[in-house]
């Protein structure tokens, strides 16, 4: 079975500051991992996805995320938060094989504070 | 293009109503899911959908009926309403594949007294 787990429920940044929203899953085979985004009030969107290659991937929003395999971790950081930028983060993972479903993370809440 | 919408966007029943969610994609999709979103609990699926005519449970299907007789439609019913349903609801599609990309809807919040 496949489980997500992000740490961190609640990640308060003031405006201008890094972040990182840590995830970590668990599988026995291996997987696609995903980020996404809800904003207040909206359905999720997708920020960025890795799939194979390089282990930093780059997504929308100046976002992006290292994939760890020895780890079975999926961070996601940006350098500089702004203001637009508070909202809900989803880690999520879909199996490779057998892929019909995805399997999200509990969420992180990120409030960026002016 | 409107995506996937949702109808409706509030509701409130009374414990033992019935009601049926309706989730639309104009995508040409083959997937769909229903998910519910709780605090604290992520979003958790319901039922989902590989193709027209197709329905399978997910992880949490108790309550819950699914039909998705038209390729672009996805029905979520509730037979009686429990105050447990209390949640917000969100559809999703998909063209169908391991690394494809789930485009959601708005929701529907859904309270049951």
């Amino acid at each position: 079975a496949q489980s997500v787990t992000q740490l961190d429920s609640q990640v308060p940044v003031f405006e201008e500051a890094p972040v990182e929203l840590r995830c970590n899953y668990s599988s026995s085979v291996s997987v696609y991992l995903f980020w996404y985004v809800q904003y207040p009030n909206q359905g999720l969107q997708l920020l960025l996805k890795y799939l194979s290659g390089s282990t930093l991937v780059k997504g929308i929003n100046g976002f992006e995320a290292e994939f760890n395999k020895s780890q079975t971790s999926f961070h996601l950081r940006k350098p500089s938060v702004h203001i637009s930028d508070t909202a809900e983060y989803f880690c999520a993972v879909r199996m490779k094989t057998s892929y019909d479903k995805v399997i999200f993370g509990p969420g992180t809440s990120l409030s960026v504070i002016p | 293009n409107a995506g996937v919408t949702q109808t409706p966007k509030f509701r409130v029943l009374k414990t033992g109503q019935s009601m049926t969610l309706l989730c639309a994609q104009d995508m040409n999709h083959e997937y769909m899911y229903w998910y519910r979103q709780d605090p604290g609990m992520g979003l958790r699926l319901i039922h989902y959908s590989v193709g027209e005519g197709t329905t399978a449970k997910g992880e949490v299907p108790d309550g819950y009926n699914v039909s998705r007789l038209k390729k672009q439609n996805f029905l979520l019913g509730l037979e009686s309403a429990a105050p447990s349903q209390t949640s917000v609801y969100f559809c999703a599609s998909e063209a169908g594949g391991p690394v494809d990309t789930q485009y959601f809807g708005p929701g529907t919040r859904l309270t049951v007294l």
